[in-house]
């Protein structure tokens, strides 16, 4: 399997204008998040997906973001307008969630900047 | 809610053995993991533990669990130059969702020649 593949791998986009990142999950695994990291704040869990459907979204930002998962094997966070401070690099993960240690399978990344 | 707390830094030499410390809030925790991150990549599962285990050994990685203390280690033997990294302590509970994963900061290892 290729694993979790995200793209673009970098962004880089003028503040204002809409971002679209997406992620493809390992073929077979039901639960998808979609995590932001910053030097400041850390690794912070946005969002997670269980069989396409959205479970918690309490680490959305604001509305400026939304994310989709229209299908098992794809998901996208939109950011909408793009601000200097939601510069950071996004991570999807996904995991096979079944009784058990459950282990997230992560993605290189997007790094985004907004300038 | 639930909090996981690492140092921030670490420095050993080549050769050395390196400790890396975390605690937790949650006392519910059924698995502890360990990641890492190498520059410029996604997170990486090194190893994990079980809550109702002690200890874990994983060739040069051993993983050490005080429930009672809610403290968690990571030892690496051995330490190479290619274990510079940042490594993640995360722990998954039974309270809140059980899907999610609480990470810690991230503790940045630097491995001196």
């Amino acid at each position: 399997d290729a694993g979790v593949i995200q793209s673009p791998r970098h962004e880089v986009t003028e503040m204002g204008q809409e971002v679209t990142l997406r992620c493809k999950p390992i073929s077979g695994h039901n639960s998808l998040f979609w995590y932001r990291q910053t030097m400041m704040r850390g690794l912070e869990l946005l969002i997670y997906f269980n069989n396409n459907v959205p479970i918690d979204d309490s680490g959305m930002p604001e509305d400026r973001f939304s994310a989709k998962m229209p299908n098992a094997s794809f998901s996208t966070l939109k950011i909408q307008p793009s601000e200097p401070r939601d510069s950071a690099v996004y991570f999807c993960a996904s995991s096979l969630e079944q009784i058990g240690r459950n282990e997230q399978f992560f993605g290189p990344g997007t790094r985004l900047t907004v300038l | 809610g639930e909090d996981v707390e690492q140092s921030l830094f670490l420095s050993v030499r080549e050769g050395d053995s390196s400790v890396i410390n975390c605690t937790y809030t949650d006392s519910s925790s059924t698995y502890l993991y360990w990641y890492k991150q190498e520059p410029g990549a996604g997170l990486q599962l090194l190893t994990y533990i079980f809550s109702n285990m002690d200890m874990k050994q994983d060739q040069r990685l051993t993983v050490l669990l005080n429930k009672k203390d809610k403290h968690l280690s990571l030892r690496i033997a051995d330490t190479q130059t290619g274990d510079s990294a940042i490594y993640f302590c995360a722990e998954r509970g039974r309270t809140g969702s059980a899907r999610q994963l609480t990470f810690g900061s991230g503790t940045q290892l630097t491995v001196l020649p």
